[in-house]
């Protein structure tokens, strides 16, 4: 596809259950970054991949959350035992290098 | 953690007015970037910065980066309804690669 791609687009989770969220990159785009994007906030920087090697995840706010890009393309940030706080925007971000980051349209995670 | 503060929060503007919004830092950054967001989608690229004092426009938008590298700001100039959205501006410490620090986001309404 043309653009980075977010599956699913909405997902609401009861607090406790484990989510999945999948970001599909651009074609060749070396990094790859998630953010947090709360109710009228900007978005906030979670982890960072080159290839498949995540070598930044200081913006994960608790061992709850777990990223992984095992082959370099496609990557998935699970979220275990979600919470309320975790209601949010997971926006996806690729990159080519040192070219402009790319963002896909985001899931927007409701935990009731 | 480094944050940017984003002014004004919100704006209500006529067709046809030019609009400013600005954004400082209490870090230095060496790439300044402002970003559009419209519901439901992911931030886009409108105008990067990577070089302080550097003037640069983009069709109607003009974006300066501050000579300190601690602030930016974004003019809009004839604003048109199309124009309605969110803005954010965000500070790199190096172009692509590496994550972006947001700031807040200042919400434009384009009253016709």
């Amino acid at each position: 596809g043309a653009g980075v791609s977010q599956s699913p687009r909405y997902k609401v989770a009861k607090r406790g259950q484990d989510v999945a969220l999948r970001c599909d990159p651009i074609s060749g785009h070396v990094s790859l970054f998630w953010y947090q994007q709360a109710l009228g906030q900007g978005p906030e920087f979670l982890t960072y991949f080159q290839n498949e090697a995540q070598l930044d995840k200081s913006g994960l706010p608790s061992d709850r959350f777990f990223a992984e890009r095992p082959e370099g393309s496609v990557s998935t940030l699970k979220i275990q035992r979600t919470q309320q706080e975790d209601s949010a925007v997971y926006l996806c971000a690729s990159s080519w290098d040192i070219w402009e980051q790319f963002f896909g349209p985001g899931t927007r995670l409701t935990v009731l | 953690g480094q944050q940017l503060n984003q002014s004004p929060q919100s704006m209500f503007i006529q067709e046809g007015e030019d609009v400013s919004m600005n954004c400082t830092s209490s870090s230095i950054f060496n790439t300044w970037l402002w970003y559009k967001q419209d519901p439901g989608e992911g931030p886009v690229l409108l105008i990067a910065l990577y070089k302080a004092g550097e003037l640069t426009s983009n069709g109607r938008l003009t974006a300066q980066f501050g000579i300190t590298r601690k602030d930016s700001f974004l003019n809009i100039s004839a604003s048109i309804p199309s124009d309605v959205g969110i803005y954010f501006c965000a500070g790199q410490l190096d172009s692509g690669n590496t994550p972006l620090v947001f700031g807040k986001g200042t919400r434009l309404s384009v009253i016709a």
